[in-house]
């Protein structure tokens, strides 16, 4: 069946260095991706999603690439701000909910 | 962008309570769903559906009932509520072949069972 992975529950990064959450997935159709932020006593939000046309989406500094060849969606960021701190969902759709599926989540901390 | 709000936004029950849980989007979506969040478990479906009337069992129901009474409004039920049960609940709502099927999420109800 469809999945999303998320390898790492918590990652703490220290302030000006890069940001990268992994993201794998596992689906039958040929789905759009997601990331979701959810920063502390609020509810999540759509941080980017992938693209019909392979563009690579981009909001507030953050990154990612669909690769389909290795079923991937990682989030970058070249240097995390201390307002970076929150929950990160990665997220799958396909054709309608019985495909929408969130990972587990990972915890971000940005340290001075 | 889409609203999706919830009430009450924070409750506190006894074991075998009754609990309610509301929720309304009005961005005439058609898809609503409620969620549980844990630490440890991430975002969990309970219950959703896809309009009125229509109700669908999400990946951990027990002890849960829903009912969508228009298309804008969306509620779960706890019959008997347990310590279990403590929990943040989520509402969201998307429309598949909108925006990807983007759910957006309403604030989130705490909820304490003692």
């Amino acid at each position: 069946g469809d999945s999303v992975t998320q390898t790492e529950g918590l990652v703490t990064l220290t302030e000006g260095l890069p940001v990268m959450l992994n993201c794998t997935y596992q689906s039958t159709y040929s789905p759009f991706l997601f990331w979701y932020v959810q920063h502390l006593n609020e509810a999540p939000k759509l941080l980017l999603k992938s693209f019909t046309d392979n563009k690579r989406p981009e909001h507030q500094g953050f990154h990612a690439t669909l690769h389909k060849s290795s079923s991937s969606f990682h989030l970058q960021k070249s240097s995390a701000q201390l307002s970076d701190s929150a929950l990160y969902y990665c997220a799958l759709s396909g054709a309608g909910y019985q495909n929408f599926y969130f990972g587990k989540g990972t915890s971000l901390t940005v340290i001075p | 962008e889409a609203a999706v709000t919830q009430s009450p936004r924070n409750k506190v029950t006894v074991t075998g309570g009754n609990v309610t849980l509301s929720c309304r989007q009005t961005n005439s979506h058609n898809y609503m769903y409620w969620y549980r969040q844990d630490t440890g478990h991430g975002l969990r479906l309970i219950h959703y559906s896809y309009g009125a009337g229509n109700l669908q069992i999400g990946d951990v129901p027990d002890g849960y009932k829903a009912t969508r009474t228009t298309q804008e409004d969306f509620f779960l039920l706890l019959e008997l509520a347990s310590p279990s049960q403590t929990s943040l609940y989520f509402c969201a709502s998307s429309d598949p072949g909108e925006d990807q099927d983007t759910q957006y999420f309403g604030p989130g109800t705490r909820l304490l069972v003692l």
